[in-house]
């Protein structure tokens, strides 16, 4: 039963701290996605990437957000320092696209739910 | 920019009647419109999709209707169930293949 896999699943932590957070995509999908989950903004799109390379952080703060990945079994989240209103779920998705117009299904992980005190 | 417009916020519904949920976009550059089903505590699950070449597409009791000229679509739960109780989701994919979520419906059926 293939699934993406995200760890921590909670973490707490105090503000200015550097928090990261990994994600294990399934094995074979080509496209990770990293996504922010709010009660007021909803799901955001922070970052995705293709075979690897980034295609995509426009919606990352990137002063202090950065993601990437290391090699295909492993793609990372790390915010520095962290800050109160970072809190909320990060989930890490991935999916195997074939090419322009492919359907395709995201699988989400479970996410971590971070909290910044 | 929110390209995506979602409605209601939260619907209650009886066991056994229709859920709709409707969603409305802003541009025609998507070519593939899923829904989402999330649980608490879980990551968001593909429940349906549909792409724009088609009005209408069923899957049990799961049915998405699609409106290109009005560039709208919903979701349609017939006979919902108490396990149907989660939050739904409509996204939009763009050329690039990212998502891009509407704002979420939390449903509640009664029993």
């Amino acid at each position: 039963d293939a699934r993406v896999t995200q760890t921590p699943r909670h973490k707490v932590t105090e503000m200015g701290q550097e928090v990261t957070m990994r994600c294990q995509p399934i094995l074979g999908h080509n496209t990770v996605f990293w996504y922010r989950q709010t009660m007021m903004q909803g799901l955001e799109l922070l970052a995705y990437f293709r075979n690897r390379a980034p295609l995509d952080d426009s919606g990352m703060p990137k002063d202090r957000f950065s993601a990437e990945m290391p090699d295909a079994t492993l793609a990372t989240l790390k915010i520095q320092p962290s800050e109160p209103r970072d809190s909320a779920v990060y989930f890490c998705a991935s999916g195997l696209v074939l090419g322009q117009g492919d359907i395709y299904e995201q699988y989400f992980g479970p996410g971590t739910r971070l909290t910044v005190t | 920019q929110q390209q995506v417009k979602q409605s209601p916020q939260s619907l209650i519904v009886q066991k056994g009647g229709i859920s709709i949920i409707n969603c409305a976009y802003e541009n025609t550059a998507f070519d593939y419109f899923p829904w989402y089903q999330q649980f608490p505590g879980k990551g968001p699950a593909l429940l349906i999709a549909i792409r724009p070449d088609v009005s209408e597409k069923k899957e049990g009791r799961f049915t998405i209707s699609f409106n290109k000229s009005a560039k709208q679509f919903s979701l349609h739960i017939m006979d919902s169930q108490p396990g149907d109780s989660a939050t739904y989701f409509c996204a939009l994919i763009t050329g690039r293949r990212a998502l891009t979520f509407g704002s979420g419906t939390r449903l509640q059926v009664q029993p």
